[in-house]
C-alpha cells in the first residue's frame, strides 16, 4: 500500500529557532503533496500545495516566508517553520497523492510542534 | 467558499450498535469526497473515497453514501466495535488540477465495550 512517512513525530524548540519537517512517500512517487496544520480539537486546515520542481501554492493567510516548503523530488517534501513562535505550536500533517486528482490522499503520521 | 460540517460533533454508543455519521457541504460542485479516521495524536487513515459520479462505496462494515445535489454524505458503521473509537473526518475535493481537500469539523466516536 501507499505509505507516507513524516519525521520527526514531535519536536520541542525555543522561540526564534527554525524547524524542518520531512514528508516522504516510501513506495510511490508523489507529484503533489499537501501540508496541513491542526489545532487541538479542530479540523485540518490546508496550508499549502506542493508540486515537485515548482513553487508551493499557499492558502490565503499562510505566510510563505514563514512556512518554507520545498518539494525537491517526487518522494520528498519539506516544511520549514522559520523563526518559530509559541503561536506556531500545532500538529502539522503532510499528505501525498500518487496519481491524478481523483486518487486518494495518503497521510503522514503528523508532527507535534511545541515552541517554548 | 466551501464549508464542510459534520454532525454530531461527538457520539457515544454501546458495542454492537449500527451508527451513522453525517457530513454536509455548502457547494455541491465537488470532485470527490473522502472519509478518514484519525486516532489521537496520529495522522489520518483513508477509509472510503467516493467520486462525484458515484452514490456509495463499501468496505467491510463501512458504507459511505453521497448525495451531491443535497450536499450530503453519510458514513454508516455496522456492528460497531471498541476499536472503531476515533475521530472521523470527511473531506471534499474541490476539483481542478490539484483537487485539494476541504475537511469537515469531525465526529468523535466512542464505542463502549
Amino acid at each position: 500500500g501507499a505509505v507516507v512517512s513524516q519525521h520527526p513525530s514531535w519536536v520541542i524548540c525555543k522561540s526564534g529557532t527554525s524547524v524542518k519537517i520531512e514528508c516522504r512517500s516510501l513506495d510511490f512517487q508523489a507529484t503533489t503533496m499537501f501540508w496541513y496544520r491542526q489545532f487541538p480539537k479542530q479540523s485540518l486546515m490546508l496550508m499549502a500545495t506542493s508540486n515537485e520542481g515548482s513553487k508551493a501554492t499557499y492558502e490565503q493567510g499562510v505566510e510563505k516566508d514563514k512556512f518554507l516548503i520545498n518539494h525537491a523530488s517526487l518522494t520528498l517534501s519539506t516544511l520549514t517553520v522559520t523563526s518559530a513562535h509559541p503561536e506556531d505550536s500545532s500538529f502539522y500533517i503532510c499528505s501525498a497523492r500518487r496519481g491524478g486528482a481523483n486518487e486518494k490522499l495518503f497521510f503522514g503520521s503528523g508532527t507535534q510542534l511545541s515552541v517554548l | 467558499k466551501q464549508e464542510v460540517t459534520q454532525i454530531p460533533a461527538a457520539l457515544s454508543v454501546p458495542e454492537g450498535e449500527n451508527l451513522v455519521l453525517n457530513c454536509s457541504f455548502t457547494d455541491s460542485a465537488i470532485y470527490n469526497l473522502q472519509w478518514f479516521r484519525q486516532d489521537p495524536g496520529k495522522g489520518l487513515t483513508s477509509l472510503l473515497l467516493i467520486q462525484s459520479s458515484q452514490r456509495e462505496q463499501t468496505s467491510g462494515r463501512l458504507n459511505a453514501s453521497l448525495d451531491k445535489s443535497s450536499g450530503r454524505s453519510t458514513l454508516y458503521i455496522a456492528a460497531s466495535q471498541p476499536g472503531d473509537s476515533a475521530t472521523y473526518l470527511c473531506a471534499v475535493g474541490s476539483g481542478g488540477a490539484t483537487n485539494k481537500l476541504i475537511f469537515g469539523t469531525g465526529t468523535l466516536l466512542a464505542v463502549q465495550p
